[in-house]
């Protein structure tokens, strides 16, 4: 399975900033998502990063808000902007696999955001 | 539209026993099932996947899953319990509605604790 590293792996922030996290691959994935989970919740998808093109956002969640980077197979980036305290969560993101791991998603250890 | 459901926020068992985390779900069409697990401060990790097949599916760690069409269930099981398996645990089903491609629907998690 896919390697996945994710930066910064915590943050603290002040409302009404704006926090990047990137996620690298060690392999090239067509497939890529956002996840977010508040705490004590379960696992949200915001959007899927597509290479080449814009993302693909889910109800709920937009550009504006979380605007997203797909440059290349390997890398993607998230942006949380003009962050309140109710976007502090745990955002993930995933790949999926090809062949024998078709279907199966594979995270990131995750970006721990506190906004105070 | 598509669900899950996890209805025990948390499973207690001791050391040696047979557990069993349960989920159901309702979805149009054939099911794409799935189980992680995350353990205190790491991502999430792919456990199993049920596609098609056999309706018992193994996996990660000796835990394996029954898949139940009738009573649309697919509960994740383990003959014998071991203190390291306390985590959460998630079902997911994929969402394979044409404009959703590869979205996992999580349910809510279950807390896994087993005791020596």
């Amino acid at each position: 399975s896919a390697v996945i590293s994710q930066k910064p792996s915590r943050d603290i922030c002040q409302r009404g900033t704006s926090l990047t996290i990137q996620c690298q691959v060690d392999s090239q994935v067509t497939m890529m998502f956002w996840y977010r989970q508040q705490p004590g919740q379960s696992l949200t998808l915001i959007a899927t990063a597509n290479q080449g093109s814009e993302a693909t956002y889910e109800s709920g969640f937009v550009i504006d808000k979380f605007p997203i980077s797909r440059p290349n197979l390997t890398f993607s980036t998230l942006t949380v902007s003009n962050m309140s305290p109710e976007d502090s969560s745990i955002y993930l993101c995933s790949v999926e696999g090809t062949g024998e791991t078709s279907y199966e998603q594979y995270f990131g250890p995750g970006t721990r955001l506190t906004v105070t | 539209a598509q669900s899950v459901a996890q209805p025990e926020d948390q499973v207690n068992v001791a050391e040696g026993n047979p557990l069993t985390v349960k989920c159901t779900y309702s979805v149009s069409g054939n099911p794409y099932l799935f189980w992680y697990v995350q353990y205190p401060n790491r991502g999430l990790q792919f456990l199993l996947k049920y596609i098609t097949g056999d309706n018992l599916v193994k996996g990660s760690y000796g835990f394996e899953a029954e898949f139940n069409k009738s009573q649309t269930s697919f509960h994740l099981k383990k003959p014998s319990a071991l203190v390291s398996d306390s985590a959460l645990y998630f079902c997911a089903v994929r969402d394979m509605s044409s404009s959703n491609t590869g979205k996992l629907i999580f349910g809510q998690g279950t807390t896994l604790q087993v005791k020596p």
